[in-house]
């Protein structure tokens, strides 16, 4: 079966780095995405890896291992509005995306 | 349109009901995914349209539930005689395509409440 696995939640201080980790297992690999969500908001994008290596955008930088399986989400600087939670989503053989469960990221002062 | 929309914001009905969702996607996007978040939960695939291509039913969780595509835009999700673990929220998304970085822009959801 495919499966997509992420931490149900952490916990990080404002101004902090915080490291988010994805491991996947799917028929096939084209594409993985990073999505953030607000409570009661609808998902939005964040990022796409689809070669190796690590993808920079600001704050946030996304890293992907396909030998491994394996991607993280890094958060920079971070601030209260990161308050969220942050889903892994890969993208499979049929091109359908499979999604995690998402990690629930907590900021305290 | 700026964005996906998604109607009604709220649906609250009886169990046994039918019910129907609307999306309309944004202009131009081929590719349309219906998904159902419960409280606290991940995503679950439904059903996606793409182009003229039959849909992928793969995901939806029982007969009761259908959904179709009038002329490549606006979509409908139906549920028929609904009941109480139907309860969530059930987001849209359009995509300009299926592959690359064509990524998937959500709509607001529509949250159902059976009672």
């Amino acid at each position: 079966g495919q499966n997509i696995d992420q931490p149900t939640e952490m916990t990080a201080t404002e101004g902090a780095i915080v490291q988010i980790n994805c491991t996947y297992q799917t028929s096939g690999f084209n594409g993985l995405f990073w999505y953030q969500q607000h409570a009661g908001e609808a998902p939005t994008f964040l990022s796409y890896n689809v070669l190796d290596g690590l993808e920079e955008k600001g704050r946030f930088s996304s890293f992907l291992s396909r030998s491994k399986g394996y991607s993280y989400l890094l958060l920079k600087e971070l601030q209260m509005k990161d308050s969220a939670s942050y889903l892994c989503a890969v993208r499979d053989s049929n091109y359908q995306l499979i999604w995690g469960a998402g990690t629930k990221l907590i900021i305290k002062p | 349109g700026a964005g996906v929309s998604q109607s009604p914001s709220n649906k609250v009905t009886e169990k046994g009901k039918d019910v129907e969702l609307r999306c309309d996607p944004i202009s131009g996007h081929t590719a349309l995914y219906w998904y159902r978040q419960s409280l606290g939960q991940g995503l679950e695939f439904l059903i996606y349209f793409q182009g003229n291509s039959a849909p992928d039913k793969s995901g939806l969780p029982s007969d009761r539930f259908s959904a179709e595509r009038t002329g490549g835009s606006v979509s409908t999700l139906t549920i028929q005689r609904t009941q109480q673990e139907d309860s969530a929220v059930y987001l849209c998304a359009s995509s300009l395509g299926t592959s690359g970085r064509f990524t998937q822009y959500f709509g607001p959801g529509t949250r159902l409440t059976v009672l």
